[in-house]
């Protein structure tokens, strides 16, 4: 069963922000939310992932809801270099014991319109 | 970030020849790594959990005599096609999973495999 809910397309305007949204409404305690992207023909990216507390670092902000049933990431100045398939991964992370491992669902293919 | 290579990026081999994929953590070391494969216009398909100094842990349906891997340091794991067919044909990629503090999982190009 798909964990994550994502639209399957979205279009943005180069320059402006870019909200991909993400439903985890099954979400339980000790699952991280995960977000990677695939630009054509070339293996994922990590982006960033969080828990519970909003999340920022150099390419992109994680907004997780309160109740943490839906998270947006957030690609603040999108470019065309921006276009690609983003994936929300629900994952549990076990320090020490090793990680539950990442199922990539269908994902977001973000499109950057010049 | 950290980096992971992997190779060759591209190659093209006969029907039941074998071919052996590198995948390399240049910066860290990583005692997991992990078998995609991807088909066009799909999302990865986890194939195989790769631990350093062990047997890799197959996903169900991936034959483990067709898909060697073989984790023998903590930088380096091979993913070898015995006898590829047709079929095999697809995106491979790599990743390898860095410490236990961040738990991020750092992908290779990937390598497209064409078998004639």
């Amino acid at each position: 069963d798909a964990k994550t809910t994502q639209p399957p397309s979205m279009d943005c305007a180069e320059g402006r922000a870019a909200n991909l949204p993400c439903n985890h409404s099954t979400i339980s305690g000790n699952e991280y939310v995960y977000w990677y992207r695939q630009i054509h023909s070339q293996g994922p990216q990590y982006i960033i992932h969080g828990l519970k507390n909003n999340e920022t670092n150099e390419m992109a902000s994680l907004i997780i809801t309160e109740d943490r049933k839906s998270s947006t990431l957030i690609l603040p100045h999108a470019t065309l270099r921006d276009t690609a398939v983003y994936y929300c991964i629900v994952r549990v992370v076990i320090r020490d014991f090793g990680n539950e491992k990442l199922t990539f669902g269908t994902g977001t293919r973000l499109t950057i319109i010049p | 970030g950290a980096v992971v290579s992997q190779h060759p990026s591209r190659v093209i081999c006969k029907s039941g020849t074998s071919v052996k994929i590198e995948c390399r953590s240049l910066d860290f070391q990583a005692t997991t790594m992990f078998w995609y494969r991807q088909f066009p216009k799909q999302s990865l398909m986890l194939m195989a959990t790769s631990n350093e100094g062990s047997k890799a842990t197959y996903e169900q349906g991936v034959e483990k005599d067709k898909f060697l891997i073989n984790h023998a340091s903590l930088t380096l794991s091979t993913l070898t096609v015995t006898s590829a067919h047709p079929e095999d044909s697809s995106f491979y990629i790599c990743s390898a999973e860095r410490g236990l503090a961040k738990n991020i999982q750092y992908f290779g190009a990937g390598t497209r495999l064409s078998v004639l």
